[in-house]
């Protein structure tokens, strides 16, 4: 069946260095990917999403670039914050049909220090 | 514009005892999710609501039930709660198709001793 794949956390970093957590999935057809953050004590809430293969989404100065032929999602961002401590979780949703289902990763923390 | 709303925010159950947890949206969105949050495992899905009047079973459907009371409402239910179903039960909604963002309530930590 479908799944996504994350990267082992935490991920710790000092303020100003390159965030990059992986992200792989296995599916069928063409997928849609994101990637969704969750802040300390809140929900989920979405950060970027690519629909088609080579697509990039990009939002807050973070990226992932649809790549099929190594069926990846990786997020980047060139430059982290204090404020970017979360937890990132990258999704799938199988294209067709009219549901939304979203496939989680396991989800991988990232922990920023000034 | 409250997005989406869960209640209770916090409960404790005992073995055996049945509790609702309630969700609203106000976005006029037709599909509806809920999901359980488990340490190192992500979020599952549990059941979920692609439309008004239906509903289907996800990955984890088992020892659940759930409603779609209107549009707005997907409640929930524990029949007869267990210590495996101790965990943050998030609810989401979103537009219909798989391109659209789901917008996610602020969760439900539930304990069963």
């Amino acid at each position: 069946g479908d799944s996504v794949t994350q990267m082992e956390g935490p991920v710790t970093l000092s303020e100003e260095a390159f965030l990059t957590i992986n992200c792989t999935y296995t599916a069928t057809g063409y997928p849609s990917l994101f990637w969704y953050v969750q802040y300390p004590g809140e929900g989920l809430q979405l950060l970027l999403k690519a629909t088609k293969a080579d697509d990039k989404g990009s939002n807050k100065g973070f990226e992932a670039t649809y790549r099929k032929e190594t069926t990846s999602f990786h997020l980047e961002k060139g430059s982290v914050q204090v404020s970017d401590s979360a937890v990132y979780f990258c999704a799938l949703s199988r294209s067709g049909g009219n549901t939304g289902k979203l496939i989680f990763g396991q989800g991988t923390t990232s922990q920023v220090k000034p | 514009n409250a997005g989406v709303t869960q209640t209770p925010k916090f409960q404790v159950l005992k073995t055996g005892q049945s509790m609702t947890l309630q969700c609203a949206q106000d976005m006029n969105h037709n599909s509806m999710y809920w999901y359980r949050q488990d340490p190192g495992m992500g979020l599952r899905l549990i059941y979920y609501s692609a439309s008004e009047g239906t509903t289907d079973k996800g990955e984890v459907p088992n020892g659940y039930n759930v409603s779609r009371l209107n549009k707005r409402e997907f409640s929930l239910r524990l029949e007869s709660a267990a210590p495996s179903q101790t965990s943050v039960y998030f609810c989401a909604s979103s537009l219909a198709g798989p391109y659209n963002e789901q917008f996610f309530g602020p969760g439900t930590r539930l304990t069963v001793l």
